[in-house]
């Protein structure tokens, strides 16, 4: 069962376009949803986070649109470069009780072409 | 370097041999969390253990891998008689508390292959 819901499974965008990376999620129960940028051989690192009272959250060029009553969220990149480059993982977890797990989607591979 | 420290970085094993992978968490950080990823997949979540503790271990596989995080020294992942399909990158993160920010901090990750 995949709690989390990720597309597209790869994305190419000129530099300076607008990526955006979507994410689908079925337990009404998570209240927490990060995203996470990954380089070839590198561990995951936290980009953004937003939780459920908001609607959209602005980090940089980095912006997480949230939207409760779907339960989907997105993650958009503006002014894309090509050091943006790499894999993104959208996650989701329980943070109230239980070990907080996350729960990762399967993860998409940008390239951002100069 | 502060951050999440994991060896070995890379680790090859014939089937049936065991595999050990060490993690050591941040400065300060008491709460450990085992995640494996498979080529092309997202992580799977395995383990979180804090000191002395195994808290949740729901996505560990019921045979063969085991867990541990003593007072003393780094988290340690033990798989026994190592199969191809434990051919896999192995990552570790930490946490200050109970994640109630919810940020895991995560180490670069042990690559097992399995012969």
């Amino acid at each position: 069962q995949q709690q989390v819901k990720q597309s597209p499974q790869s994305l190419i965008v000129q530099k300076g376009g607008i990526p955006i990376i979507n994410c689908a999620y079925e337990n009404t129960a998570f209240d927490y949803f990060p995203w996470y940028q990954q380089f070839p051989g590198k561990g995951p690192a936290l980009l953004i986070a937003i939780r459920p009272d908001v609607s959209e959250k602005k980090e940089g060029r980095f912006t997480i649109s949230f939207n409760k009553s779907a339960k989907q969220f997105s993650l958009h990149i503006m002014d894309s470069q090509p050091g943006d480059s790499a894999t993104y993982f959208c996650a989701a977890s329980r943070m109230k009780g239980g070990s907080e797990k996350l729960v990762f989607g399967k993860g998409t591979k940008l390239t951002v072409n100069p | 370097n502060a951050g999440v420290m994991q060896n070995p970085r890379h680790l090859v094993r014939r089937r049936g041999q065991e595999a050990r992978l060490r993690c050591s968490p941040m400065k300060g950080h008491s709460h450990v969390y085992w995640y494996r990823q498979l080529p092309e997949e997202g992580l799977k979540f395995m383990v979180y253990l804090q000191k002395e503790n195994i808290i949740d271990e729901s996505g560990m596989p019921k045979e063969r891998f085991s867990a541990e995080f003593p007072k003393e020294g780094p988290s340690i992942l033990r798989i026994q008689q190592v199969v191809r399909g434990d051919s896999a990158a192995y990552f570790c993160a930490s946490s200050p508390r109970v994640p109630g920010a919810g940020e895991l901090f995560f180490g670069e990750g042990s690559r097992l292959t399995v012969l």
